[in-house]
């Protein structure tokens, strides 16, 4: 299993350019989710998935969009880049069994980190 | 709306040195899970432990154990023995159990440890 896997790593964005970061996953999970890690901050939330065509907000919605056309893959779009999203994206999945063990309720991906200048 | 403070933006200690890092958390809910990440710089999200609120007894796994005092709304991290390989971001998150849905996490700002040889 690849587990969560974001593309691309890193990206450099001219202010009011479009892109979307991909994030696909192999696990089979229902739930997939897009963080924010700002410079010295905590993640937060921007938007989250339960299944195949449901997405809802998450803490940070604001200049993002997303789909969930399949059960593998939740890309995040950015239509309008801005100064203010230069940031580090996660895209997470999980599913109803991750209270067995003492696993992680998220699985990660490696994060892509967006300039926006 | 819950939220997750770590009041320690950096701490710095000597190879094998015990480290406390501390957090605090604001919540209503009575039913919830606390953990600890560790970010090393590669960006990848690692779970380092957990803990489930109904829980009285402290979690533990190898040099690291945690402090959760339920009433005064705080789980601090204790590393023992501490390895140059600990060095990295530490966050404290919090989940509401879902009783349903996504597993959505609130995480605190982050320390950013370093283990000096």
């Amino acid at each position: 299993n690849a587990g969560v896997t974001q593309t691309p790593k890193f990206r450099i964005l001219k202010i009011g350019q479009s892109m979307t970061l991909q994030c696909t996953q192999d696990m089979n999970h229902n739930y997939m989710y897009w963080y924010r890690q700002d410079p010295g901050m905590g993640l937060k939330l921007i938007y989250y998935s339960v299944g195949a065509g449901i997405t809802d907000k998450g803490e940070v919605p604001n200049g993002y969009n997303v789909s969930r056309s399949t059960t593998e893959d939740f890309p995040l779009r950015l239509e309008l880049a801005a100064p203010s999203q230069t940031s580090v994206y996660f895209c997470a999945s999980s599913s109803h069994l991750w209270e067995v063990g003492n696993n992680s309720p998220l699985h990660f991906g490696n994060g892509t980190r967006l300039t926006v200048t | 709306a819950q939220t997750v403070t770590q009041s320690q933006p950096e701490m710095s200690v000597q190879e094998a040195e015990t480290v406390t890092l501390s957090c605090t958390y604001d919540t209503s809910e009575n039913n919830y899970y606390l953990f600890w990440y560790k970010q090393p710089p590669s960006r990848q999200m690692i779970l380092v432990i957990r803990q489930e609120a109904y829980k009285q007894q402290n979690a533990t796994e190898n040099r690291f154990s945690v402090n959760f005092q339920k009433a005064a709304k705080s789980f601090s991290l204790k590393i023992s023995d501490s390895q140059l390989g600990d060095t990295a971001m530490y966050f404290c998150a919090f989940m509401k159990r879902p009783i349903q849905g996504a597993q959505k996490l609130v995480f605190g700002q982050g320390t950013r440890l370093t283990i000096n040889p």
